[in-house]
């Protein structure tokens, strides 16, 4: 059975870096790309960013380049999202997500999400 | 990017009725690389349908999906009650991949 475990709730400062993580299991994982999701306080979706754990290669959404890094220790199948100095409207609820994948260049729809990782971050 | 648009932002219907949901591309989403997902509160999205048309394992056969270029509709034949939910289109045709702003069904 595909899984994907993400850490649990962080509750932050401004200014604090934070590091949050996701554990693959149940699949090959480095053969899949995995992505982190957004989702604000009662909105949407939005798609930050994916990194393939076979060979670390990594892409960002321009809305979140340089805001977040994602990384992957394919040792331990697991996928990590980061920030370095978190500001308050980084407050949200995070997921990875697991795109299907066909090939190691291309990635296509999210066929598996972990449970969420709410981050607040207040002063 | 694509930006995609959702309408209605709210469908209030009643269980039985047929659902009827938009997604509107600013440009053709490349070979239909278009999919949708339901939410429910306080949990995760779940895939509905990817490549416009194609149900994900386990989809009542009630969820459709069709379209391709710029115009994707998302139908539900009749609404069963654990159908209530938020639903969201998201294109990965090309990058970056981007989600639409959602339609929430609700309870009339």
């Amino acid at each position: 059975e595909v899984q994907l475990v993400q850490s649990g709730a962080e509750v932050k400062k401004p200014g604090e870096s934070l590091k949050i993580s996701c554990k693959g299991s149940g699949y090959s994982f480095t053969s899949y790309w995995i992505g982190w999701v957004r989702q604000m306080p009662g909105k949407g979706l939005e798609w930050m960013g994916i990194i393939y754990p076979g060979d670390s290669d990594t892409r960002y959404s321009p809305s979140f380049q340089g805001q977040v890094t994602i990384s992957a220790d394919k040792s331990i199948s697991t996928a990590y999202l980061q920030w370095s100095s978190l500001k308050a409207s980084d407050t949200a609820m995070y997921y990875c997500a697991r795109h299907n994948t066909l090939y190691s260049s291309s990635w296509y729809e999210i066929d598996y999400w972990g449970q969420g990782t709410l981050v607040t971050v207040s002063s | 990017e694509i930006v995609l648009t959702q309408s209605p932002a709210t469908l209030s219907l009643s269980p039985g009725e047929r659902a009827t949901l938009s997604c509107g591309a600013s440009q053709s989403v490349s070979s239909s690389y278009l999919a949708w997902y339901q939410q429910k509160p306080g949990l995760a999205p779940r895939l509905l349908i990817y490549d416009a048309s194609s149900r994900a394992t386990g989809i009542p056969d009630r969820f459709s999906g069709s379209g391709s270029g710029t115009d994707f509709t998302l139908t539900i034949s009749r609404l069963e009650p654990e159908d209530f939910a938020v639903y969201y289109c998201q294109q990965y045709g090309s990058s970056p991949v981007t989600f639409g702003g959602g339609t929430k069904v609700e309870i009339k």
